[in-house]
């Protein structure tokens, strides 16, 4: 069982919107650590999408955006494409450790 | 640039114990944490422990108490999770992370594959 709680799966149409959600608590995402967002494709390491919470690494397009708000964070994709289909996990931090939601597939109809 | 480099594949038979490496650069090593992270065939990332390098300290996931031993070596700039007692269970992809620019974000190494197979 996760700290974070993400949905397993999410799905939408290619130029569609999807949002996936990370629930934490108070002891980590709403006492205000950073949330990161990695996408991890099949047989590879994951790959930093989003840190501290709306910051994008080079290289990721602008179609990724994320938010915390409360306790909670999210990650939307717009304009999916099919390459998007891959495990996301949201992470941050409590008491110094590393928590991790359990992942969510996206699936591109 | 900030990089964490692991080593290689390891192939192992029950009850026996591996170390892999990690090899940091493009930072002050002994400032910020390294910490491990388990990922296990078709699950997710599970957080193992960290090391402090600056003096050595280390936390444990519960889980992994008395299964794991992390270390850090500050004149090689490199960290290493020893795993004991392996088991079939052990079987996993071991990633090190550190989070030394907050320009960038967090690193990842690339990972290091640990099969438990007699």
């Amino acid at each position: 069982q996760s700290v974070l709680t993400q949905p397993p799966s999410v799905s939408g149409a290619p130029g569609q919107t999807v949002t996936i959600s990370c629930t934490g608590s108070s002891s980590n995402i709403g006492a205000g650590f950073d949330v990161h967002w990695y996408q991890q494709l099949p047989g590879t390491a994951p790959k930093l999408l989003m840190f501290d919470h709306s910051n994008r690494p080079s290289g990721v397009p602008d179609r990724f955006s994320g938010s915390t708000s409360g306790t909670s964070a999210s990650l939307a994709i717009t304009g999916l494409q099919a390459e998007d289909e891959a495990d996301y996990y949201c992470q941050s931090y409590d008491s110094g450790l590393l928590v991790f939601g359990g992942g969510t597939h996206l699936t591109v109809l | 640039e900030v990089q964490l480099v692991q080593s290689g594949a390891e192939v192992k038979k029950p009850g026996a114990t591996v170390k892999i490496s990690c090899r940091a650069s493009g930072y002050t090593f002994i400032d910020y944490y390294i910490h491990w992270v388990q990922q296990a065939p078709g699950k997710g990332l599970e957080w193992v422990g960290l090391v402090d390098p600056e003096d050595g300290q280390t936390k444990y996931a519960e889980k992994f108490q008395g299964k794991v031993t992390i270390s850090a070596d500050t004149s090689t700039r490199t960290a290493y999770l020893d795993l004991r007692s392996l088991t079939f269970q052990d079987t996993a992809v071991y990633y090190c992370t550190s989070y030394p620019s907050h320009k960038y974000g967090p690193t990842w190494g690339q990972g290091t594959l640990v099969t438990v197979s007699s």
